[in-house]
């Protein structure tokens, strides 16, 4: 109930493509839908998040698209770089309570954009 | 700066040692968090705390231990009964007010290894 899946877990993308990365959860309670970026030997940053009341969000070339009734939601990075390099991690987070803030992470996506 | 500092950078542990991981924060966030990395399998929580002198256990609490005197300070302990301590390991603080984005920001990490 509590996993988040994400796919795929690694993903090579020409210069000026699309990347698209999928998760998908379980549990219906959770509230809030962030995506962390990271890069290597550092910590990971928040990139762009989502509540379930919102279909879509779009910051610069990052996109959120999220689909309440098959609870899936994916990030799309429209004209990918080689800078947007990184590891991604979608993360979901329960209602508040003991669990306030608690993240549940995917299991992150190396991505890979070739010059 | 505001941030959250991680220290060691690199931590070697021999057999049957306990070694302690550092983070301290200056971002006035109540909620701190410790996360285990390995690649493939995303963060997991090993312990968080909402408030001073409180914490709880996380996914993979086992051969862990911290402490939470300070607003600031969470320091976590690796004991000799963590038999695969070898990871990345990332602090994170968020804030616990109402309202607020639940965004969690996270330090540069620490890589400990096994000697």
């Amino acid at each position: 109930q509590q996993q988040v899946k994400q796919s795929p877990q690694s993903l090579i993308v020409q210069k000026g493509g699309i990347s698209i990365i999928n998760c998908a959860y379980e549990n219906t309670a959770f509230d809030y839908f962030p995506w962390y970026q990271q890069f290597p030997g550092k910590g990971p940053a928040l990139l762009i998040a989502i509540r379930p009341d919102v279909s879509e969000k779009k910051e610069g070339r990052f996109t959120i698209s999220f689909n309440k009734s098959a609870k899936q939601f994916s990030l799309h990075i429209m004209d990918s770089q080689p800078g947007d390099s990184a590891t991604y991690f979608c993360a979901a987070k329960p209602p508040g309570g003991t669990s306030y803030g608690k993240l549940t992470f995917g299991q992150g996506t190396i991505l890979t954009v070739h010059p | 700066d505001g941030g959250i500092t991680q220290s060691p950078k690199y931590l070697f542990r021999k057999e049957g040692q306990n070694v302690t991981l550092s983070c301290e924060q200056n971002l006035n966030h109540d909620a701190m968090y410790w996360y285990r990395q390995d690649p493939g399998q995303g963060l997991r929580l090993i312990y968080y705390s909402q408030i001073v002198n409180d914490f709880q256990k996380g996914d993979i609490a086992e051969g862990y231990s911290v402490s939470r005197e300070k607003k600031e300070s969470f320091p976590l302990t690796v004991t000799s009964a963590q038999k695969n301590p070898t990871a990345f390991y990332l602090c994170a603080s968020s804030m616990m007010h109402s309202g607020t984005k639940n965004i969690q920001y996270f330090g540069a990490g620490t890589r400990l290894s096994v000697l």
